[in-house]
């Protein structure tokens, strides 16, 4: 079983939806949550960071936490073409972030 | 706005040559990581550090190597690239008491 799983893309939502993102991950002792956003080429930048169980807002993101059901999502309201991106999910296992393998969101204008 | 830098971003280098990227961050974080990363693949960490004099092996293997002789300063070598060692390296580092990582640019290494 993989650490991080991360819901199978491509994702095309249209400009103004709302963008599911789901994920889940191994070890039940883990604390600490991540999402990061990867543009085609460039290096992965952090958007979201979630502690505790229940939701998170900043801005249009809004990231869940379910420890219990080892889940973290992440929600992106009115949806951009500038959101466009491969969205990765990310766990702190004790030594460092692991992984899920992304989601690929398209925004279709 | 993270301060971590990778040099260089792209290097060709044919096989045999020994290479080594650097990577620096000016943010005083202890904690330090190199990903490596296929294109449209996901990041498996490689090497990781806690502090100065401190590394250990991630969950991919490598044969690259790493140090920590300076907080601010984690250089990967390679003693011997092969065209399998090609792909995207990412560093990265996180203060003490946090796990939000912050990346560097990524130096995009092809061997021939």
């Amino acid at each position: 079983q993989k650490e991080v799983e991360q819901n199978s893309g491509p994702l095309s939502v249209p400009e103004g939806a709302i963008a599911s993102l789901n994920c889940t991950y191994s070890d039940r002792g883990s604390q600490s949550f991540f999402w990061y956003r990867q543009y085609s080429g460039k290096s992965p930048e952090l958007i979201m960071s979630i502690y505790s169980n229940g939701d998170k807002e900043d801005g249009r993101f809004t990231a869940q936490l379910n420890k219990a059901s080892q889940y973290v999502s992440l929600l992106i309201r009115d949806s951009q073409p500038s959101d466009s991106a491969t969205y990765l999910c990310a766990v702190n296992m004790g030594n460092g972030l692991s992984f899920g393998a992304g989601t690929t969101v398209t925004v279709r204008a | 706005e993270a301060d971590i830098y990778q040099t260089p971003r792209y290097l060709v280098i044919g096989t045999g040559k020994k290479i080594t990227l650097e990577c620096s961050q000016t943010m005083g974080h202890d904690k330090m990581y190199w990903y490596q990363q296929d294109p449209g693949m996901e990041l498996h960490l490689i090497h990781y550090s806690y502090g100065v004099n401190s590394t250990e092996k991630g969950d991919l293997s490598s044969e690259s190597t790493v140090s920590r002789i300076r907080t601010e300063h984690f250089p990967l070598t390679l003693e011997s690239a092969r065209p399998s060692h090609t792909s995207q390296y990412l560093c990265a580092s996180s203060g003490t008491g946090w796990w939000e990582a912050f990346f560097g640019q990524g130096t995009r290494l092809t061997v021939v």
